[in-house]
């Protein structure tokens, strides 16, 4: 079985800081890690993926995210936050094998506010 | 190219009656999959089907749910006898294949409200 804990289901950064959203899996089998933006009332876009190669995942809009095994963590990072970063953020894992190939499971989602 | 597509965007429905709910995926993609994003929750995974086959439909309530993705035509998440506590965002997704670590492609979503 497989899940996902997002710690802190809200955070706010002042514009041009550090943005550093968390997120811990737990995977019976080697993990792939996802994170996705959802924007108000939109759908999911993919921001980035782990597949087991490089433990460093660079994504779009300046996003990044590592993967830390002996931490079963992959948190989502950007040097420097904008106000179009305003968003619910969402960690996902999948397994390589079996149902877990196809089905991702979610956290519960990260809302991060931007302040001017 | 079109992105996943999911109609209606917004479905307003009374208690007892049906929410059909349509996606038609990305180009090329033969596999589709629903999700359910429940209030202050992240999705969850209900169903995976391919043309004329439902593949794992492990996520789908038991009663009053069902899926299906004919030969022509979108997938539909079918619920029948709608109850408060379906009122949601249904996401469908795509993949051009099942492979480890395949990205999965989301629409914008489809928000049921039940009153």
């Amino acid at each position: 079985a497989q899940s996902v804990t997002q710690l802190g289901s809200h955070v706010s950064v002042s514009e041009g800081a550090l943005v550093l959203l968390r997120c811990n899996y737990s995977s019976s089998v080697p993990p792939y890690l996802f994170w996705y933006v959802q924007y108000p009332n939109q759908g999911l876009q993919l921001l980035l993926k782990y597949t087991s190669a490089a433990t460093l995942v660079k994504g779009i809009n300046g996003f990044e995210a590592e993967f830390k095994k002996s931490e079963t963590s992959f948190h989502l990072t950007k040097p420097s936050a904008h106000m179009s970063d305003a968003a619910e953020y969402f960690c996902a894992v999948s397994e390589n094998s079996g149902a877990g190939s196809y089905q991702l499971t979610f956290g519960k989602g990260t809302k991060l506010s931007v302040i001017p | 190219n079109a992105g996943v597509m999911q109609n209606p965007r917004h479905l307003v429905r009374r208690r007892g009656q049906e929410a059909r709910l349509r996606c038609s995926p990305m180009k090329g993609h033969s596999h589709v999959y629903w999700y359910r994003q429940l209030p202050e929750e992240g999705l969850k995974f209900m169903v995976y089907l391919q043309k004329e086959n439902i593949i794992d439909e492990s996520g789908m309530p038991k009663e009053r749910f069902s899926a299906e993705f004919p030969k022509e035509g979108p997938s539909i998440l079918r619920i029948q006898q709608v109850v408060r506590g379906d009122s949601a965002a249904y996401f469908c997704a795509s993949s051009p294949s099942t492979g480890a670590g395949n990205t999965i492609y989301f629409g914008e979503g489809s928000w049921l409200t039940v009153v």
